[in-house]
């Protein structure tokens, strides 16, 4: 079962704009990470942030999370077209070991 | 490193038949995935793999399925027989172990039942 849910479900902006997307969980997590998918690949890890992390930034992108609302967001600054692609976020957690939960996704798409 | 390599990249057959569909994670890697993605039901882990030894197939969809993992170099899922709503893209993941979170990801292999 999807434990993660991403909102908005797709995201059209202008390249050098950022996008922000969000994304919900129901329970106690270890970690969240962030994948990207480009259309007909397989997932990208693009970030890991950890139940006890509030911030991290990895180059363009800004991850949050905030455990009292079971939710973290994403933030990808100054975009461009190659960001074009399908963004998810996966918990990993408390209670099943190594396995990874997927929300539905956001497709984002940056517009020249 | 090649990365996880999945084969084939594309299956297209008639209901009924058998399908295999193949994985050989990053070496060094102790875990493997299988996970299946629809629109409609997004992505779902089918099975996983600890050192060649399946961990939880609570995500196998029906006795069709069955996965098998005879070396840590190599991965199969198995359908048989095939029906047309299992089409899907098939992924396998491979993740290095106990203090690294991350999943790398195969190419997938789509999957048509006609």
């Amino acid at each position: 079962s999807q434990q993660g849910e991403e909102d908005p479900q797709a995201l059209s902006i202008q390249e050098g704009e950022n996008a922000t997307m969000n994304c919900s969980y129901k329970t106690s997590i270890n970690n969240l990470q962030w994948y990207r998918q480009n259309s007909g690949r397989g997932l990208v890890h693009l970030i890991l942030i950890r139940s006890n992390e509030r911030e991290k930034h990895s180059g363009r992108l800004r991850v949050t999370l905030d455990t009292s609302k079971k939710s973290s967001s994403l933030l990808i600054t100054a975009s461009r077209a190659a960001d074009t692609a399908s963004y998810f976020c996966a918990t990993d957690a408390r209670s099943n070991d190594y396995k990874l939960s997927f929300g539905a996704g956001t497709t984002v798409t940056v517009r020249a | 490193d090649a990365g996880v390599i999945q084969s084939p990249r594309h299956e297209v057959t008639e209901m009924g038949q058998e399908v295999t569909l193949r994985c050989k994670p990053i070496s060094g890697h102790d875990y493997l995935f299988w996970y299946r993605q629809t629109m409609m039901r997004g992505l779902e882990l089918l099975i996983y793999f600890n050192n060649n030894v399946p961990i939880d197939d609570s995500g196998m969809p029906e006795d069709r399925f069955s996965a098998k993992m005879p070396n840590a170099s190599f991965s199969t899922l198995k359908i048989q027989p095939s029906e047309p709503r299992d089409s899907a893209v098939y992924f396998c993941a491979s993740r290095q172990g106990a203090g690294s979170d991350t999943q790398y990801f195969g190419p997938g292999t789509r999957l048509t039942v006609l």
